[in-house]
Formats: C-alpha cells, structure tokens, sequence
C-alpha cells in the first residue's frame, strides 16, 4: 500500500480556508485517494474520496494534479468544529475486503 | 440510528486480564475490522472477518483474537493484557469498500 506523508499539525482562524496536502509518491493506477476526520474519541469519519482532477462535495475539495502524486484536501470557512485529526489514505476502492491504512494523520486546531 | 455500536464505552483492566470488546455493525454491512489506536497515533489495523472467518491480520500477537457471528456482529478478545495495550479500539464496518467506524471502547490496563 502506497505511504503517505502529511504535516503533523495546522493552526487556522476561524473563517480562512485550510488545505492540507498529503504527498503519496508511490500511488498506484487503481489507487484511490480518501481522506477521514476524527473528532477525539470518536471514530474516523469519511470526508471525500478521488481518483483524479477535483472532487467537491458539502464538507469539503479535494485537489488531485496530473502525476496523482499528492493531493490537497481544502476546507473552506473553516469553524472551531473543524478541530480534529486529518487522515489521507490511499488504495483501492474495491469490495471493502482492503484494510484501511492510516497514518499519523494532521492535527488541525482552528482558533477563535 | 443504524450506526456501528460498540461496547462498553470504557474499560480498566489489570495486567494479565483478559479482555472482550464487541462491536455491531452497520446495517447492511457484512465485514468487521478492529484497529487499535494508541494515544497521538493513527488506527492500526488487528484484523478484519467476513463470513465469521478472520480474512486478514495486521502486524499483532496471537494474544489477540477475535470473532464474528452469523448476524455479523463481532468480538475482539485480548489475553494475557499488557501495559502497552492501552488504547482506544476501533470496530468499523463495511460492504464494498463503504467504511463506517464506531466511537470506540477505550481500554487502560494498569
């Protein structure tokens, strides 16, 4: 499974917009891109997921370039809630038998 | 809400125990994964089952097993508990690669 590599923590206002890269150079062709958010003691929770160019939804933009060797996960108008940990993951997006991966993830602390 | 349920909520158990966490999954979902994740880390991944067999494990002892039951529900079991076992353990549920997680049993042996 492709490693990935994320900051290990971001401060913003209230209100800006955050982007957080994740750099994952050794991408496979069938490998998606899917980031999670975890709120303390709760479970990891889907944001958005990619395979290539932008994926938008209600929560969040997902940024992918040409070469798919990293990716931005963009969050706009960015709220004290928005205070969690960040995880990029990278694999297949097959039948749900791959186990997810995870890594340290971004700590993102939005301040008033 | 048909979410993933886990149980109990928290745990202290003392070294040498043995544990057993359950976890029901997601309505409509047939796999079962638990992670165990230590403070400040990302969930590591123990083992997932799918038609009440284990299909794959991660990088953990034997100490930990688990199993899963005809209605999809799961338990992870850890023998022989360590300090170092201490953690939040995650079950999360899936089918075709539609992951939801539940909030987790936080474990402390002392």
């Amino acid at each position: 499974l492709a490693k990935t590599t994320q900051p290990i923590s971001m401060d913003s206002y209230e209100g800006q917009e955050v982007n957080i890269t994740c750099s994952h150079n050794n991408i496979a062709t069938n490998d998606y891109i899917t980031w999670y958010q975890q709120f303390p003691s709760q479970g990891p929770r889907f944001i958005i997921q990619g395979y290539k160019t932008k994926v938008t939804n209600e929560v969040a933009s997902l940024f992918i370039p040409a070469d798919r060797k990293s990716s931005t996960l963009s969050l706009p108008r960015v709220s004290l809630s928005d205070t969690a940990v960040y995880y990029c993951l990278v694999g297949t997006a097959d039948s749900g038998n791959t186990p997810l991966v995870f890594g340290k993830g971004t700590r993102l602390s939005v301040i008033a | 809400d048909a979410g993933v349920t886990q149980s109990p909520t928290h745990l202290i158990k003392t070294r040498g125990q043995q544990v057993t966490l359950r976890c029901s999954p997601k309505s409509g979902h047939d796999t079962v994964s638990w992670y165990q994740q230590a403070l400040g880390q990302g969930p590591q991944f123990i083992f997932q089952y799918y038609e009440e067999e284990e299909r794959q494990r991660g990088n953990f002892p034997d100490r930990f097993s688990g199993h899963q039951f005809p209605n999809y529900s799961s338990e992870l079991n850890v023998n022989a508990l360590l300090l170092g076992d201490s953690a939040l353990y995650l079950c999360a549920s899936s089918t075709r690669g539609d992951y939801t997680f539940g909030s987790g049993t936080r474990l402390t042996v002392v």
